[in-house]
């Protein structure tokens, strides 16, 4: 199953609204990752946050980190059209048998001019 | 430059037909996966390789191959590809797990 889900699926603004898509998971992590993919190329990491980490800053990027419940959200501020992109987190867990990173679904997001 | 670069970008193919796609990286990275990217199912995946001759299964390796004999190349070959094989394909590096990763531009393959 997915380690991560992100939420909603497809989102779409006004250009200058604020953005905020979500990311859950279901076991331990040790980081938590944040990716943009503009259509069908590689994607480009965005911003990393530790797992002891609650909030992290980047431009007009902000990433939270609820270990707790699971969950992290990526907030864009003052959306352009550029912005327009799919959006993925990843996860990262604690070494166990296997080390991967694993990957969500995705967040389609449309700023619209 | 810094960068990820797979070779070809576009393939299309015929069932059977055994396939290599290239995949080279020129940061000195440790850590090389292979994803694949499929409609509704985010990023899969394939296999990924910590080290030189260090390789390991991901989540979907059916039907793919791997090898790491030098420490910047990380190749995917597909022995007798199928149709269920058409997808869409990244190479990443990173400088160990759970860093950044750094993405090729993708190679689109189709398997009729």
């Amino acid at each position: 199953s997915q380690q991560g889900e992100e939420d909603p699926q497809a989102l779409s603004i006004q250009e200058g609204e604020n953005a905020t898509m979500n990311c859950s998971y279901k076991t331990s992590i040790n980081n938590l990752q944040w990716y943009r993919q503009n259509s069908g190329r590689g994607l480009v990491h965005l911003i990393l946050i530790r797992s002891n980490e609650r909030e992290k800053h980047s431009g007009r990027l902000r990433v939270t980190l609820d270990t707790s419940k699971k969950s992290s959200s990526l907030l864009i501020t003052a959306s352009r059209a550029a912005d327009t992109a799919s959006y993925f987190c990843a996860t990262t867990r604690p070494k166990t048998s296997y080390d991967k990173v694993i990957f969500g679904p995705g967040t389609s997001l449309s700023v619209i001019p | 430059e810094a960068q990820v670069t797979q070779n070809p970008r576009y393939l299309i193919t015929v069932t059977g037909k055994k396939l290599t796609v290239t995949c080279s990286q020129n940061m000195n990275h440790e850590y090389m996966s292979w994803y694949r990217q499929d409609p509704g199912l985010g990023l899969r995946q394939i296999y990924y390789s910590m080290n030189v001759e260090v390789t390991d299964k991901g989540d979907v390796p059916e039907g793919y191959k791997v090898s790491r004999k030098e420490k910047r190349n990380f190749p995917l070959i597909l022995e007798s590809p199928s149709p269920n094989q058409t997808s869409l394909y990244f190479c990443a590096s990173s400088p160990g797990l759970g860093y950044e990763q750094y993405f090729g531009p993708g190679t689109r393959l189709t398997v009729t």
